[in-house]
C-alpha cells in the first residue's frame, strides 16, 4: 500500500458544524502532515506531526484541531469554521520529517466548503 | 524571502512542443531536497521526482527532464513534445533537512499552470 487515503472527498458544512476530516497511510511513516491550499495558490503546511506527537503548528486558528491517534491515522477536527477557511486540505506522510528516502506522499485532499 | 520561486505563472503552448518550467531555490542548508508535484484539476498532489542536494545529476524519465544546477540554485523541469494530458499546475519545492525548526517543512514555490492546446 503505498498511498495516502483522505475521507470524506467533499464536504460541505456550516458555520456551526463540528467535523472531522480524516487521513490514512500504511506505508509505516512516521511523520504526517496537513496542509490547506486555497484555489490557485500553492499549499500552506499548518501541521505536522513526528512518531504522533505534534511538532510544528503553523499558528493555525484553534478552531482546527489535530489529531493523531496512532502511527497510521491523523484527523483534523473542525469546530465554528469561517467561510474562508473554504480550501483543500491535504494530508501527507513521509518517512521522518527528514525526506532522505521516500520523500512526500499526499492524498488526494477534501474539498471543504463553509456555507 | 520567497525559499522557492517559480516565475512562470501561466504557460501555454500547443501539442507537441517542448516546455521548460522554471524553479529557482534559496537555502543556506547543505543538505536538502528538491521536489516537482504535478497538480492536475482533480487537486491530488502527483509526486513527479526528489533530488538531493548531493546528486547534481540530470535526469530523464520518458518525456520529462530535469536540470538540476547548484552554481545559479536551480532546478528546471522540461517536458519533451508536450501532450494535452499535461495540462496542470505544477508546483517546485524545497526541504531542508539541516535545522531542527525547519525539519518536516516542505516549501512550495508558487506554481506554474501549464496549458497544452491541441
Amino acid at each position: 500500500d503505498t498511498e495516502v487515503t483522505q475521507t470524506p472527498k467533499h464536504l460541505v458544512m456550516g458555520m456551526t458544524n463540528k467535523k472531522s476530516l480524516k487521513c490514512e497511510q500504511h506505508m509505516g511513516h512516521r511523520a504526517m502532515y496537513w496542509y490547506k491550499q486555497k484555489a490557485k495558490k500553492p499549499p500552506e503546511l499548518m501541521f505536522v506531526y513526528s512518531y504522533e506527537k505534534l511538532s510544528i503548528n503553523e499558528s493555525v486558528p484553534s478552531r482546527f484541531s489535530p489529531e493523531c491517534p496512532n502511527s497510521s491515522l491523523l484527523n483534523l477536527h473542525l469546530h465554528a469554521l469561517q467561510p474562508e477557511d473554504s480550501a483543500l486540505y491535504l494530508c501527507a506522510s513521509s518517512q521522518g520529517r527528514v525526506p532522505g528516502h521516500g520523500g512526500y506522499t499526499f492524498g488526494s485532499g477534501t474539498r471543504l466548503t463553509v456555507v | 524571502a520567497q525559499k522557492v520561486t517559480q516565475a512562470q505563472t501561466e504557460i501555454s503552448v500547443v501539442e507537441k512542443e517542448d516546455v521548460t518550467l522554471d524553479c529557482v531555490y534559496e537555502t543556506r542548508d547543505t543538505t536538502y531536497y528538491l521536489f516537482w508535484y504535478k497538480q492536475p484539476p482533480s487537486g491530488e498532489l502527483v509526486f513527479l521526482i526528489r533530488r538531493n542536494s548531493f546528486d547534481e545529476q540530470n535526469e530523464i524519465s520518458g518525456r520529462y527532464s530535469w536540470n538540476f544546477q547548484k552554481s545559479t540554485s536551480s532546478f528546471n523541469f522540461t517536458i519533451t513534445a508536450s501532450q494535452v494530458v499535461d495540462s496542470a499546475v505544477y508546483f517546485c519545492a524545497l526541504s531542508e533537512a539541516g535545522r531542527g525548526s525547519t525539519l518536516g517543512r516542505l516549501y512550495f514555490g508558487r506554481g506554474t499552470q501549464l496549458t497544452v492546446w491541441p
